[in-house]
C-alpha cells in the first residue's frame, strides 16, 4: 500500500526552529517529486515546497523562502521540511504530497502534522 | 503568479443534484490542472488531472473539462459522501497555486 507518514509537528515559540519528516512507502520513493502544503487552521491549502525526486531541484512558496529547507533522503524513503525563523502565520497543518509521473497532481498524501507557532 | 478563482464559495445542493463548480486562473494554463475534495479533518483526495482525467479509484460520477482559463468539475448525481470542499490547482508554473475553495453543503 502506498502510504505516507508525517511526523515533528508540535507547538513552537515564535522564532524558533521545527524539523518535519515524511516517511513514505510502498512506492519507488526517489521516482518522484515531492511536496509539503500546508493548511491555516480554516483556511484553504498553500503549496509550500517542491523537491525532484533525485533531489537536485526545489521550489519555495515566497512566504517561506530563505527560511525553510525542503530535502529528501531516498536512501531512508524519507522527505524533510527544516522550519527555521517560525511566525504565527506558519501556524498550520502540513501535508506531504506525491508528485503524479507528469507532475499534473499530488496523488498521494500523508495525514498532515501540525505546527503551532505561539508568539 | 497564476491567481485561482472558484466562486460560489459555498453550494446548496440535494442528494441527486447535478453539481458543477467553476474555476477560473488568471492567465492561460492550458490543461495543467486538478481538483481535489477534502473533508474536515482529512488530508485532500485527487480526483481529476490534467483537467479531464479521472483519477485511479474515483466514481465516474466525477468529471472534469475545461482548458486555457476556464475549468470546471462536475458531479453528474451528488452523494452523501460527497458533501465536502472541493479545490483546483494549477500546475502549469511555480507557484502551483490552489484556488480557494468551494464547499458543497446539504440544501
Amino acid at each position: 500500500e502506498v502510504q505516507l507518514l508525517e511526523s515533528g509537528g508540535g507547538l513552537v515559540q515564535s522564532g524558533g526552529s521545527l524539523r518535519l519528516s515524511c516517511a513514505a512507502s510502498g512506492f519507488t520513493f526517489s521516482s518522484y517529486g515531492m511536496s509539503w502544503v500546508r493548511q491555516a487552521p480554516g483556511k484553504g491549502l498553500e503549496g509550500v515546497s517542491l523537491i525532484s525526486g533525485s533531489g537536485g531541484s526545489t521550489y519555495y512558496a515566497d512566504s517561506v523562502k530563505g527560511r525553510f529547507t525542503i530535502s529528501r533522503d531516498n536512501s531512508k524513503n524519507t522527505l524533510y521540511l527544516q522550519m527555521n525563523g517560525l511566525r504565527a502565520e506558519d501556524t498550520a497543518v502540513y501535508f506531504c504530497a506525491k508528485r503524479l509521473p507528469t507532475s499534473n497532481g499530488l496523488d498521494v498524501w500523508g495525514q498532515g502534522t501540525t505546527v503551532t507557532v505561539s508568539s | 503568479d497564476i491567481q485561482l478563482t472558484q466562486s460560489p464559495s459555498f453550494l446548496s445542493a440535494s442528494v441527486g443534484d447535478r453539481v458543477t463548480i467553476p474555476c477560473r486562473a488568471s492567465q492561460g494554463i492550458s490543461s495543467y490542472l486538478a481538483w481535489y475534495q477534502q473533508k474536515p479533518g482529512r488530508a485532500p483526495k485527487l480526483l481529476i488531472y490534467a483537467a479531464s482525467t479521472l483519477q485511479s479509484g474515483v466514481p465516474s460520477r466525477f468529471s472534469g473539462g475545461g482548458s486555457g482559463t476556464e475549468f470546471t468539475l462536475t458531479i453528474s448525481s451528488l452523494q452523501p459522501e460527497d458533501f465536502a470542499t472541493y479545490y483546483c490547482q494549477q500546475l502549469n508554473s511555480y507557484p502551483f497555486t490552489f484556488g480557494p475553495g468551494t464547499k458543497v453543503d446539504i440544501k
